[in-house]
């Protein structure tokens, strides 16, 4: 079956930057994008970005350009979120998912506190 | 960016009663292979959404039948038929007609 597995929560100082993966499995990882959601305490639901996993291309709203990375790995079948410069406003759960929302991962809590 | 206005922002109904909620985009949102490009999610509490309707008004896979989804241009609709226990949580849309894909702010299901 296809899951979506995120890396553990993590606690970061303000400055520092933090990497969320995402293992994929059950399915051909090549053949679907996933895209990045992230969601603050208490707000809703903000889309972040897409990347393909065959090739790499990928495309990250404006705000967040600059500060975010997104990579793949097709020899583990992972994606990565790299986020650089972290600030007390990036506390959020991170999610990803394979295009079209169909398969989610469990999020991942990044909190950034000094 | 296309901008999904979502209302009303909560909806407290009886077990039985339907729900319905409205999503409009600021712009089109249907390819030019005639698919309108809006999906419906519910976020139940502590955990990722899950999708209940795509292109508009396809169920997804074990969405149960009382979950709908209609409209076209601009202006959608999630419909739930029958209110029960577990559909309360958070209602999102979601445009995937053009980058930057955006989200609806969300509506609020609750039991009265």
């Amino acid at each position: 079956q296809v899951q979506l597995v995120q890396s553990e929560s993590e606690m970061k100082r303000p400055g520092t930057s933090v990497k969320v993966s995402c293992k994929t499995s059950g399915y051909t990882f090549t053949k679907f994008g996933i895209i990045w959601v992230r969601q603050a305490p208490g707000q809703g639901l903000e889309w972040m970005g897409w990347i393909n996993p065959d090739n790499g291309r990928n495309y990250l709203v404006e705000r967040l350009q600059g500060r975010v990375a997104l990579t793949s790995d097709t020899s583990t079948s992972t994606v990565h979120m790299e986020l650089t410069r972290l600030t007390f406003d990036d506390t959020a759960i991170f999610y990803c998912a394979r295009s079209g929302g169909t398969f989610w991962g469990q999020g991942t809590l990044v909190t950034v506190s000094s | 960016d296309i901008v999904m206005t979502q209302t009303p922002l909560s909806l407290s109904v009886s077990p039985g009663q339907p729900a319905v909620i409205s999503c409009k985009s600021s712009q089109s949102i249907r390819n030019d292979d005639g698919k309108t490009l809006l999906y419906w999610f519910l976020q139940k509490p502590g955990q990722p959404p899950q999708l209940l309707i795509y292109e508009a008004f396809n169920r997804f896979s074990g969405v149960p039948d009382r979950f709908s989804g209609s409209g076209s241009g601009t202006d959608f609709t999630l419909k739930i038929s029958r209110l029960e226990a577990e559909d309360v949580g958070l209602y999102y849309c979601l445009q995937n007609f053009q980058l930057p894909f955006t989200f609806g702010g969300g509506t609020k299901v609750e039991i009265k």
